[in-house]
């Protein structure tokens, strides 16, 4: 069984509309991430859920919405898509937050592209 | 912000040479340091870890050592092979703000 798992893995889609990626976790973690990483690899933070609470939600435009209904899943939304939402968006899960010995355990990924 | 600097790639080498790619941290008190890997067209990895100074992580021939007095977790490896092509990550765990870019190993024959 994938630990992280989340889907779609590919995603193509037209300026201007909303599109979902879910995610879901099997290894009973309390905190789950959305990363983003841009063509040139810089992966960076945009939101995390402790125990489905909202506990970052960094300088993300307000069409990105997380929505955690239980602690195993964070669905990332995004509306009114434009060309710079593409990249590949990482979904991640750790046992603790910061300060601990956790480690993160990524998903394999969902690239989106917009046209 | 980004607690740990690592060296800029790609770094390039031929097969079975000698691998360090350099990371320093900044953060105070005793934190964790990983060494995450990302082969192409997949996530972030786990690849080794050490929980506190002078401990040594390794896995698939990798090596780093946890090294207070420098405040650095420099990731070596003897050998390399044209699989290990990939980027790597260093983290102190205290900021899962930022991982950067990342060091990219490209590895040839």
């Amino acid at each position: 069984d994938t630990a992280v798992s989340q889907t779609p893995k590919y995603l193509v889609t037209q300026m201007g509309n909303d599109k979902s990626i879910k995610c879901e976790q099997n290894l009973g973690h309390d905190t789950m991430y959305w990363y983003k990483q841009d063509s040139k690899k810089f992966l960076k933070i945009m939101f995390s859920y402790n125990n489905k609470e909202l506990i970052i939600n960094e300088t993300v435009p307000n069409r990105f919405s997380p929505k955690s209904p239980d602690k195993a899943h964070l669905n990332l939304h995004i509306n009114s898509l434009e060309l710079g939402d593409s990249a590949v968006y990482f979904c991640a899960s750790s046992q603790d937050w910061a300060g601990g010995t956790g480690e993160l355990f990524f998903g394999e990924g969902s690239r989106l592209t917009v046209l | 912000g980004n607690s740990v600097t690592q060296m800029e790639g790609p770094v390039t080498l031929s097969e079975e040479a000698f691998l360090t790619i350099n990371c320093t941290y900044t953060a105070t008190g005793y934190p964790s340091l990983f060494w995450y890997v990302q082969y192409p067209g997949e996530g972030l990895q786990l690849l080794l870890k050490a929980t506190k100074a002078d401990d040594k992580g390794s896995n698939k021939g990798f090596e780093a050592t946890y090294r207070k007095e420098t405040t650095s977790f420099h990731l070596e490896k003897g050998s390399v092979q044209v699989s290990d092509s990939a980027v790597y990550f260093c983290d102190d765990n205290t900021d899962k703000l930022i991982f950067g870019t990342g060091t990219r190993l490209q590895v040839f024959p």
